[in-house]
Protein backbone atom coordinates (compact mmCIF):
# COMPACT_ATOMS: atom_id res chain seq x y z
CA UNK A 1 0.00 0.00 0.00
CA UNK A 2 1.07 3.63 -1.36
CA UNK A 3 1.82 5.78 2.23
CA UNK A 4 0.96 9.37 1.57
CA UNK A 5 2.36 11.88 4.23
CA UNK A 6 0.92 15.39 4.00
CA UNK A 7 2.91 18.56 6.21
CA UNK A 8 2.31 19.84 7.81
CA UNK A 9 -0.97 19.08 9.93
CA UNK A 10 -2.10 22.67 10.71
CA UNK A 11 -0.95 25.98 8.66
CA UNK A 12 -2.01 29.20 10.41
CA UNK A 13 -2.11 32.01 7.81
CA UNK A 14 -3.96 34.81 6.84
CA UNK A 15 -6.32 36.20 4.09
CA UNK A 16 -3.72 37.39 1.55
CA UNK A 17 -1.16 35.12 2.25
CA UNK A 18 0.52 32.29 0.44
CA UNK A 19 0.38 28.57 1.55
CA UNK A 20 2.08 26.06 0.46
CA UNK A 21 1.40 22.25 1.47
CA UNK A 22 3.31 18.65 1.27
CA UNK A 23 2.53 15.14 0.16
CA UNK A 24 5.22 12.59 0.32
CA UNK A 25 4.69 8.87 -1.74
CA UNK A 26 6.06 6.20 0.44
CA UNK A 27 6.99 4.79 -3.60
CA UNK A 28 7.16 6.05 -7.00
CA UNK A 29 3.59 7.14 -8.55
CA UNK A 30 4.96 9.25 -11.33
CA UNK A 31 1.86 12.32 -11.45
CA UNK A 32 -1.08 10.49 -10.32
CA UNK A 33 -1.86 12.26 -7.55
CA UNK A 34 -4.89 14.31 -7.05
CA UNK A 35 -5.93 17.38 -4.45
CA UNK A 36 -9.15 17.95 -2.60
CA UNK A 37 -10.53 20.31 -0.44
CA UNK A 38 -12.79 19.50 2.42
CA UNK A 39 -14.78 22.19 4.25
CA UNK A 40 -17.03 20.43 7.13
CA UNK A 41 -20.55 19.21 6.14
CA UNK A 42 -19.60 19.22 2.87
CA UNK A 43 -19.15 16.65 0.15
CA UNK A 44 -15.16 16.93 -0.63
CA UNK A 45 -14.02 19.00 -4.10
CA UNK A 46 -11.52 17.85 -6.86
CA UNK A 47 -8.95 20.86 -7.06
CA UNK A 48 -6.07 19.58 -8.58
CA UNK A 49 -5.75 15.44 -10.78
CA UNK A 50 -2.39 14.39 -12.29
CA UNK A 51 -0.46 16.49 -10.28
CA UNK A 52 -0.73 19.56 -11.98
CA UNK A 53 -4.40 20.01 -14.04
CA UNK A 54 -6.94 22.31 -12.25
CA UNK A 55 -10.65 20.64 -12.08
CA UNK A 56 -13.55 22.40 -13.88
CA UNK A 57 -14.43 25.89 -12.15
CA UNK A 58 -10.94 25.88 -9.77
CA UNK A 59 -9.64 29.35 -9.33
CA UNK A 60 -6.35 29.98 -10.80
CA UNK A 61 -5.16 30.88 -7.41
CA UNK A 62 -4.53 26.78 -6.72
CA UNK A 63 -1.99 25.26 -8.40
CA UNK A 64 -0.14 21.50 -7.91
CA UNK A 65 3.50 20.95 -8.80
CA UNK A 66 5.76 17.56 -8.40
CA UNK A 67 6.60 13.74 -9.72
CA UNK A 68 7.10 11.07 -8.51
CA UNK A 69 7.62 11.41 -4.38
CA UNK A 70 7.05 15.22 -3.41
CA UNK A 71 4.33 17.45 -4.75
CA UNK A 72 2.96 20.36 -3.39
CA UNK A 73 0.20 22.44 -3.42
CA UNK A 74 0.16 25.95 -3.63
CA UNK A 75 -2.49 28.46 -3.06
CA UNK A 76 -0.73 31.88 -3.83
CA UNK A 77 -3.47 34.22 -2.11
CA UNK A 78 -5.81 32.61 0.13
CA UNK A 79 -9.17 34.04 0.21
CA UNK A 80 -11.75 33.31 3.19
CA UNK A 81 -13.31 30.41 1.31
CA UNK A 82 -10.01 29.02 1.30
CA UNK A 83 -10.01 28.28 4.93
CA UNK A 84 -10.29 23.98 5.06
CA UNK A 85 -8.80 20.74 5.05
CA UNK A 86 -6.99 19.53 2.07
CA UNK A 87 -5.96 15.87 1.57
CA UNK A 88 -4.14 14.48 -1.32
CA UNK A 89 -4.72 11.04 -2.62
CA UNK A 90 -2.88 8.41 -5.09
CA UNK A 91 -4.87 7.09 -8.28
CA UNK A 92 -0.99 5.23 -9.24
CA UNK A 93 -2.19 1.36 -7.39
CA UNK A 94 -4.53 -0.05 -5.71
CA UNK A 95 -5.59 0.41 -2.58
CA UNK A 96 -6.34 3.96 -3.63
CA UNK A 97 -5.10 5.97 -0.68
CA UNK A 98 -5.19 9.55 0.90
CA UNK A 99 -2.87 11.37 2.66
CA UNK A 100 -3.71 12.63 6.39
CA UNK A 101 -4.99 16.11 5.77
CA UNK A 102 -3.63 19.37 5.95
CA UNK A 103 -5.61 21.76 8.20
CA UNK A 104 -5.26 25.47 6.07
CA UNK A 105 -6.88 27.86 9.62
CA UNK A 106 -7.10 31.47 10.16
CA UNK A 107 -4.81 33.15 11.95
CA UNK B 1 -25.81 19.11 -13.83
CA UNK B 2 -24.24 16.08 -12.17
CA UNK B 3 -26.03 14.40 -9.03
CA UNK B 4 -25.13 11.37 -6.51
CA UNK B 5 -27.63 10.68 -3.56
CA UNK B 6 -27.00 8.43 -1.12
CA UNK B 7 -29.71 6.58 1.16
CA UNK B 8 -29.63 3.81 3.52
CA UNK B 9 -27.55 4.73 6.35
CA UNK B 10 -28.89 4.67 9.95
CA UNK B 11 -27.71 2.90 13.25
CA UNK B 12 -26.76 -0.61 13.16
CA UNK B 13 -25.74 -3.09 15.72
CA UNK B 14 -22.19 -4.77 15.69
CA UNK B 15 -22.05 -7.47 13.28
CA UNK B 16 -25.39 -6.83 11.50
CA UNK B 17 -25.76 -5.71 7.91
CA UNK B 18 -26.39 -2.83 6.19
CA UNK B 19 -27.04 -1.97 2.29
CA UNK B 20 -26.54 1.66 1.21
CA UNK B 21 -27.79 3.07 -2.56
CA UNK B 22 -26.71 5.94 -4.46
CA UNK B 23 -28.56 7.63 -6.89
CA UNK B 24 -26.81 9.31 -9.78
CA UNK B 25 -28.13 11.77 -12.40
CA UNK B 26 -26.81 14.15 -15.00
CA UNK B 27 -23.83 12.04 -16.78
CA UNK B 28 -24.13 8.70 -18.44
CA UNK B 29 -24.14 6.74 -15.19
CA UNK B 30 -23.22 3.46 -17.81
CA UNK B 31 -20.27 4.73 -19.14
CA UNK B 32 -18.32 5.46 -15.75
CA UNK B 33 -16.61 4.14 -12.58
CA UNK B 34 -17.90 4.22 -9.34
CA UNK B 35 -16.30 4.50 -6.00
CA UNK B 36 -17.36 4.65 -1.93
CA UNK B 37 -15.56 6.70 0.26
CA UNK B 38 -15.80 7.15 3.75
CA UNK B 39 -14.50 9.72 6.87
CA UNK B 40 -15.11 8.17 10.12
CA UNK B 41 -16.02 10.85 12.42
CA UNK B 42 -12.69 13.18 13.03
CA UNK B 43 -10.45 11.36 10.60
CA UNK B 44 -9.50 11.89 7.55
CA UNK B 45 -11.08 10.49 4.30
CA UNK B 46 -10.59 6.75 2.95
CA UNK B 47 -11.33 5.03 0.00
CA UNK B 48 -13.49 2.01 0.19
CA UNK B 49 -14.35 -0.23 -3.01
CA UNK B 50 -14.14 0.63 -7.22
CA UNK B 51 -16.87 -1.08 -9.30
CA UNK B 52 -15.66 -0.81 -13.19
CA UNK B 53 -18.57 0.90 -15.28
CA UNK B 54 -19.98 -2.41 -16.56
CA UNK B 55 -19.10 -4.26 -12.91
CA UNK B 56 -16.85 -6.82 -14.08
CA UNK B 57 -13.86 -5.09 -11.89
CA UNK B 58 -14.42 -4.50 -8.50
CA UNK B 59 -11.58 -3.48 -5.81
CA UNK B 60 -11.62 -3.44 -2.11
CA UNK B 61 -10.11 -1.75 0.45
CA UNK B 62 -8.26 -4.66 3.10
CA UNK B 63 -10.07 -2.58 5.65
CA UNK B 64 -13.76 -3.95 4.43
CA UNK B 65 -12.32 -6.73 2.16
CA UNK B 66 -14.56 -10.51 2.36
CA UNK B 67 -17.45 -7.98 4.47
CA UNK B 68 -18.11 -5.26 2.04
CA UNK B 69 -19.51 -6.12 -1.45
CA UNK B 70 -20.35 -2.96 -4.18
CA UNK B 71 -22.50 -3.38 -6.77
CA UNK B 72 -24.24 -1.24 -9.55
CA UNK B 73 -27.58 -1.53 -11.56
CA UNK B 74 -27.18 0.34 -14.70
CA UNK B 75 -30.62 -0.22 -15.83
CA UNK B 76 -31.71 2.15 -12.47
CA UNK B 77 -28.45 4.40 -12.60
CA UNK B 78 -27.90 3.00 -9.10
CA UNK B 79 -24.43 2.28 -7.30
CA UNK B 80 -25.04 0.22 -3.96
CA UNK B 81 -22.62 -1.13 -0.97
CA UNK B 82 -23.50 -4.32 0.91
CA UNK B 83 -22.09 -4.11 4.04
CA UNK B 84 -21.95 -7.49 6.05
CA UNK B 85 -20.46 -8.08 9.88
CA UNK B 86 -20.13 -4.33 10.47
CA UNK B 87 -17.72 -3.12 13.67
CA UNK B 88 -17.57 -0.11 15.11
CA UNK B 89 -14.64 1.15 12.76
CA UNK B 90 -16.99 1.13 10.26
CA UNK B 91 -18.87 4.17 11.69
CA UNK B 92 -18.48 6.92 9.21
CA UNK B 93 -19.74 9.27 6.51
CA UNK B 94 -19.95 7.30 3.35
CA UNK B 95 -20.01 9.06 0.16
CA UNK B 96 -20.78 7.78 -3.27
CA UNK B 97 -18.03 9.39 -5.83
CA UNK B 98 -17.96 9.48 -9.71
CA UNK B 99 -14.52 8.31 -11.44
CA UNK B 100 -13.65 10.72 -14.28
CA UNK B 101 -12.77 7.61 -17.08
CA UNK B 102 -14.45 6.66 -19.33
CA UNK B 103 -15.65 2.64 -19.59
CA UNK B 104 -11.80 1.35 -19.95
CA UNK B 105 -9.77 4.03 -18.72
CA UNK B 106 -10.52 4.98 -15.29
CA UNK B 107 -9.03 7.99 -13.64
CA UNK B 108 -8.88 6.38 -10.31
CA UNK B 109 -9.80 9.75 -8.37
CA UNK B 110 -13.51 11.44 -7.53
CA UNK B 111 -14.67 13.91 -9.88
CA UNK B 112 -18.04 14.30 -8.06
CA UNK B 113 -19.20 13.43 -4.46
CA UNK B 114 -22.49 12.68 -3.31
CA UNK B 115 -23.36 14.79 -0.05
CA UNK B 116 -23.53 11.58 2.13
CA UNK B 117 -24.78 9.35 4.33
CA UNK B 118 -24.30 8.37 8.04
CA UNK B 119 -23.41 5.06 9.64
CA UNK B 120 -23.45 4.63 13.06
CA UNK B 121 -22.57 1.33 14.26
CA UNK B 122 -23.07 1.25 18.14
CA UNK B 123 -25.08 -1.71 20.39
Amino acid sequence: EIVLTQSPATLSLSPGERATLSCRASQYIATYLTWYQHKAGQAPRVLIYETSKRATGIPARFSGSGSGTDFTLTISSLEPEDFAVYYCQQCSNWPLTFGGGTKVEIK
Amino acid sequence: QVQMVESGGGVVQPGRSLRLSCAASGFTFSSHGMHWVRQAPGKGLEWVAFISYDGSEKYYADSVKGRFTISRDNSKNTLNLQMNSLIAEDTAVFYCAKDPGLKHSSGNYFEYWGQGTLVTVSS
